[in-house]
């Protein structure tokens, strides 16, 4: 397995309530993305970033946050959380070398509920 | 735009029967990468078969391979033998050499039946 890891994996909140979803690798990875995923649906990236003090939005629009202070430490912050905030959120990294291009290892993703 | 198409939302076969998981994709550049990765319920991600664009011959895991047709920029995903384990949803991915991010299909949920 994978050493990536997500924190909380499930999380049920009210409406305004500030949440940060916790992602550590210790691969030593320079990359880490996250991704937006509803239930049994496609994948969106939202953040990702190349290194320490490196990020950059991604494909899908999101409130969200995220910031690299270190690199085995990518987490993601929403201010105040909506009902439309939830979904899973998975987290990702891979190394910055040519032969390993698209090759992610992902964490068991953290499952947010808004109410 | 590059995008890539799974055409198939979901699929379900019996235990020990082959199956096939259709993926195309749509790009310009002529060196990129292709992969299929797995998500088993309420597990993990993982990355199961890959393939450079450069290499004609198909690649191979163990009970996986693909079926990679440059010219027609499809790349299907064949699974012998399927067993319980192999219930997931199943995403097409690929990534233009040199680029920033992966770009993944929409995925194809398969059932393994007993």
């Amino acid at each position: 397995e994978a050493d990536i890891y997500q924190t909380p994996r499930y999380l049920v909140i009210g409406t305004g309530k500030k949440i940060t979803l916790e992602c550590s690798q210790t691969m030593g990875h320079d990359k880490m993305y996250w991704y937006q995923q509803d239930p049994g649906m496609e994948l969106h990236l939202i953040h990702y970033s190349y290194g320490v003090n490196s990020t950059e939005k991604g494909d899908l629009s999101s409130e969200s946050t995220v910031s690299r202070i270190r690199t085995e430490h990518f987490p993601l912050t929403l201010e105040s959380a909506r009902p439309s905030h939830t979904s899973q959120y998975l987290c990702a990294s891979s190394e910055h070398l040519p032969y390993t291009e698209g090759e992610l290892f992902f964490g068991e993703g953290s499952r947010l509920t808004v109410l | 735009a590059q995008t890539v198409t799974q055409s198939q939302p979901e699929m379900s076969v019996q235990e020990a029967e082959t199956v096939t998981l259709s993926c195309t994709y749509d790009t310009s550049e002529n060196n990129y990468y292709l992969f299929w990765y797995k998500q088993p319920p309420s597990r993990q991600m993982i990355l199961v078969i890959r393939q450079e664009a450069y290499k004609q011959q198909n690649a191979t895991e163990n009970r996986f391979s693909v079926n990679f047709q440059k010219a027609a920029k499809s790349f299907s995903l064949k699974i012998s033998d399927s067993q319980l384990g192999d219930t997931a949803m199943y995403f097409c991915a690929f990534i233009n050499q040199g680029a920033q991010k992966l770009v993944f299909g929409q995925g194809t949920r398969l059932t393994i039946n007993p």
